[in-house]
């Protein structure tokens, strides 16, 4: 079945860590996005890419980085700098760029906590 | 300033009983608004997608109407299960600089 895979679905960072949070998928779709989702808020964007080798900062990308080297692949690493990390992660994908035109494919999602 | 504002922020109803939820956003120019459903730790999942010419649309007993006048929304569902317990989030396009706006979404219950 075609789909997107989040890993791990749960992940403890210590203070002063780098994590990074893995997303791939099977659906062939050109664009991969990164939101965040905190309680009593709309998801926010962090990274997009559209096209492999590319990627744009969204409206939240401090303390954030992104790598596309594959189609398949666009993974979140939450750095040291990003100082409340503590949220929910969703990674989605959709057929083409322009965030999600077409409507996204969504992610299980990985819970990020500081301890 | 492109908002998508959500409304009850929570609700409880019994099974079996009708709801209707709401979604007001002030997002231009207006491309399309999706109505999606995300269960406690899971990714949202699309329930149904309105453009401007579009006033209604169904997806089994869920309705979404859409009044582009007044920028409004709504999401009605018939005959509430307790697998429709989950966060129902409204999400306006907007055409150009490819912009997509959240809202913070409707945790709805259904009791037994």
């Amino acid at each position: 079945d075609g789909g997107i895979t989040q890993s791990p679905k749960y992940l403890f960072r210590k203070e002063g860590q780098n994590v990074t949070l893995s997303c791939e998928q099977n659906l062939n779709h050109d664009a991969m996005y990164w939101y965040r989702q905190d309680p009593g808020q709309g998801l926010r964007l962090i990274y997009y890419s559209q096209i492999v080798n590319d990627f744009q900062k969204g409206d939240i990308a401090e303390g954030y980085s992104v790598s596309r080297e594959k189609k398949e692949s666009f993974p979140l690493t939450v750095t040291s700098a990003q100082k409340n990390p503590t949220a929910f992660y969703l990674c989605a994908s959709s057929i083409e760029g322009g965030q999600g035109a077409y409507g996204y494919t969504f992610g299980s999602g990985t819970r990020l906590t500081v301890v | 300033k492109n908002q998508v504002e959500q409304s009850p922020q929570s609700l409880i109803i019994l099974e079996g009983k009708n709801c209707t939820l709401q979604c007001n956003y002030t997002v231009s120019p207006f491309s399309n608004l999706r109505w999606y459903k995300q269960d406690t730790g899971r990714g949202p999942v699309s329930l149904t997608i309105m453009t401007f010419s579009e006033n209604t649309k169904s997806n089994g007993r869920y309705t979404a109407t859409l009044d582009a006048d007044t920028k409004q929304s709504s999401l009605h569902i018939t005959a509430s299960q307790l697998s429709d317990s989950a966060s129902y989030i409204c999400v306006v396009r907007r055409t150009g600089g490819f912009k997509t706006i959240f809202g913070a979404g409707t945790r709805l219950f259904v009791k037994a």
